[in-house]
């Protein structure tokens, strides 16, 4: 099962921020954040991850607390094509063969005009 | 930006009939994936592969199921006697398997629908 808790849907104005919370309280030390998004059962597509420090790259922003429990995944100014189920995964980084990313239904993201 | 190709882009297939979807991973990575996604279910892990033999396996991938990386370039999933229920989106990724980030990078998946 999935290490993560996400709310199945959310809402965003567009050209306001996204703000996408995730519950991942039993993180272990070695696990990392990552999330991914995917449009309308197109491949899911890599957007950021992070280990305890916040991200940022050209498309989102990772805030993760400073217990690590939780984080939350930040579209700065969300447009209409930002629609999207964004999926929260933790796994730990070179873990063997344990390389697989386990899936949840993550957050379904509409943005409103 | 380098990406991830499959195909083809829908398969239809008739049950108990062979099928073989194909992969283009990103050039310089070395770790290879299959995943699949029921329609309206979560994505679910199939198999990983690195150095020409399977890493790591889900019970979903029994013995109808096989992988290949018969040139440089292609990974393919054979699926030998397809079954109804095994009308899905499957997704391939890669990741370059470097020390500091192992990050998948998906393609845009093959529909198989078997009637």
């Amino acid at each position: 099962d999935a290490k993560t808790t996400q709310p199945p849907s959310m809402d965003c104005a567009e050209g306001r921020a996204a703000n996408l919370p995730c519950n991942h309280s039993t993180i272990s030390g070695n696990e990392y954040v990552y999330w991914y998004r995917q449009i309308h059962s197109q491949g899911p597509q890599y957007i950021i991850h992070g280990l305890k420090n916040n991200e940022t790259n050209e498309m989102a922003s990772l805030i993760i607390t400073e217990d690590r429990k939780s984080s939350t995944l930040i579209l700065p100014h969300a447009t209409l094509r930002d629609t999207a189920v964004y999926y929260c995964i933790v796994r730990g980084l070179n873990a063997g063969n344990n390389r697989k990313l386990i899936w949840g239904l993550g957050t379904s993201l509409a943005v409103n005009p | 930006e380098p990406e991830v190709t499959q195909t083809p882009s829908h398969q239809v297939t008739q049950m108990g009939q062979e099928v073989i979807l194909r992969c283009v991973p990103i050039s310089n990575h070395l770790y290879f994936y299959w995943y699949r996604q029921i329609l309206g279910q979560k994505v679910e892990f199939l198999v990983s592969f690195y150095n020409n033999e399977i890493s790591e396996k889900s019970e979903i991938f029994d013995d109808q199921f096989s992988v290949e990386r018969p040139d440089g370039s292609n990974f393919t999933l054979k699926i030998r006697s397809t079954k109804l229920e095994d009308s899905a989106m499957y997704f391939c990724a890669s990741s370059p398997l470097k020390s500091s980030t192992d990050t998948q990078y998906f393609g845009p998946g093959t529909r198989l629908t078997v009637l």
